[in-house]
């Protein structure tokens, strides 16, 4: 069973750029696979933040992107701010016709 | 405003059932591809499974780890769908939420999210 991979954390300054990423157990990510970034503070529901690969969600800032970094789905945040500490998670559409969820960074801003 | 309310989560015991509601409001109900997505506590999203529209003939895919004990349905005249799961484990304990697949997307973007039901398996 394929498992997809994002790194369990990551720090940033106040102000500085984060990349985060999606991969796969096995094989690469494409566009195919539609990634989808969500962001989720504690005890709330996920919001969207990324689609499609690269298209930002309707209200959320444009320092969030998305992209097809090597063989992962990226999201980046550029200029970082204090409220982006949150949990994020890619999620893609697999060629099974499920989709699967990333276990999830933890991003800290300090 | 959309809105989506799920209901009927409690305390099971193991191989027990339960049902969950969500309730629909602000949209098309009937025109959206409706999906579950669980959460345990201090862990990841995992996706349950989908139902799609009349159009595509309510079509249902679940996941690998709930497949053959959960069944998604929905009333269109209600404007709600429902999650029966049985057979339950304690591994199965999770915040479950309803969440709707954008129109904008066909892969993904779940757009709306309810606030969630816990389900807590155990003895």
């Amino acid at each position: 069973q394929t498992v997809v991979t994002q790194e369990p954390s990551f720090s940033v300054s106040p102000g500085g750029t984060v990349t985060l990423t999606c991969g796969l157990s096995s094989g690469s990510v494409s566009t195919s696979y539609y990634p989808t970034w969500y962001q989720q503070t504690p005890g709330q529901a996920p919001r969207t933040l990324i689609y499609s690969t690269n298209i930002r969600s309707s209200g959320v800032p444009d320092r969030f992107s998305g992209s097809i970094l090597g063989n992962k789905a990226a999201l980046t945040i550029t200029g970082a701010q204090a409220d982006d500490e949150s949990d994020y998670y890619c999620m893609l559409y697999m060629t099974s016709g499920l989709w699967v969820f990333g276990g999830g960074t933890k991003l800290t801003v300090l | 405003e959309v809105q989506l309310v799920e209901s009927g989560g409690g305390l099971v015991q193991p191989g027990g059932s339960l049902k969950l509601s969500c309730a629909a409001s602000g949209f098309t109900f009937s025109g959206s591809p409706m999906h579950w997505v669980r959460q345990a506590s201090g862990k990841g999203l995992e996706w349950v499974g989908r139902i799609r529209t009349k159009i595509n003939s309510y079509a249902t895919a679940y996941a690998a780890s709930v497949k053959g004990r959960f069944t998604i349905s929905r009333d269109d005249p209600k404007n709600t769908t429902y999650l029966q799961m049985n057979s339950l484990k304690t591994e199965d304990t999770a915040v479950y939420y309803c969440t709707r697949r954008s129109p904008d997307s066909a892969y993904g973007n779940f757009d709306y999210w309810g606030q969630g039901t816990l389900v807590t398996v155990s003895s």
